[in-house]
């Protein structure tokens, strides 16, 4: 278990429905970050949170949103859904010390979203 | 914008074989080097990291060693065993204005044979 906790594991659903991802990060990890994982884009970064705001975007498509809260835990929402969205989602927590320069992101188990 | 590219996969080796992935980037600056393993139905753990030139990461038996002057950080172990059979991600760290982020190569399916 890596800290990282996503809810639903599995979600199945048709073409322009909406959904929400949840991930609750490791204790005491203050950022959050979006990966959107499928089979012909590989593994492409989608937004990041630090502390309830955001920091960084991606590749995320307009239809997609995201939000952390005051107790951290980070929600993806994506809508009006096309096949196309169909992967795996995943979430990753940092302490996010960013004057290091070499953050360590510890990934959730993902969340495998099919469209039909 | 900064860029992996990774051995493409599948790799298939037997028990005890000696393995080398690929991995070779494209950046401005100097970033961080990083391998990440992904085991079947699970989220990525990082493997291991580099943070400067010529830094050598090693973590369960492998190792990769960050090479500015070829642009490159392969990994490598010795002897793999079947429970080493995952996809491996080489990664590098960009920060850009005060954010970091991630670049993922493609992934490498490693399949090891007893």
């Amino acid at each position: 278990d890596s800290g990282v906790t996503q809810t639903p594991k599995h979600l199945i659903t048709a073409t322009g429905q909406r959904v929400t991802l949840r991930c609750s990060p490791r204790s005491g990890d203050l950022s959050v970050y979006w990966y959107q994982q499928s089979l012909d884009q590989g593994l492409q970064f989608l937004i990041q949170y630090y502390n309830g705001e955001e920091r960084a975007k991606g590749n995320i498509l307009e239809r997609f949103s995201a939000q952390q809260f005051p107790d951290l835990h980070s929600e993806l929402n994506l809508s009006s859904l096309e096949l196309g969205d169909s992967a795996l989602y995943f979430c990753a927590s940092s302490v996010d010390t960013l004057w290091a320069g070499a953050n360590v992101l510890t990934f959730g188990a993902g969340s495998r979203l099919t469209v039909l | 914008g900064n860029s992996v590219t990774q051995m493409e996969g599948p790799v298939t080796l037997s028990e005890e074989a000696f393995l080398t992935i690929n991995c070779t980037y494209t950046a401005t600056g100097y970033p961080s080097l990083f391998w990440y393993v992904q085991y079947p139905g699970e989220g990525l753990q990082l493997l291991l990291k580099a943070t400067k030139a010529d830094d050598k990461g090693s973590n369960k038996g492998f190792e990769a060693t960050y090479r500015k002057e070829t642009t490159s950080f392969h990994l490598e172990k010795g002897s793999v065993q079947v429970s080493d059979s995952a996809v491996y991600f080489c990664a590098l760290s960009e920060v850009i204005q005060g954010a970091q982020k991630l670049v993922f190569g493609q992934g490498t399916r490693l399949t090891i044979n007893p």
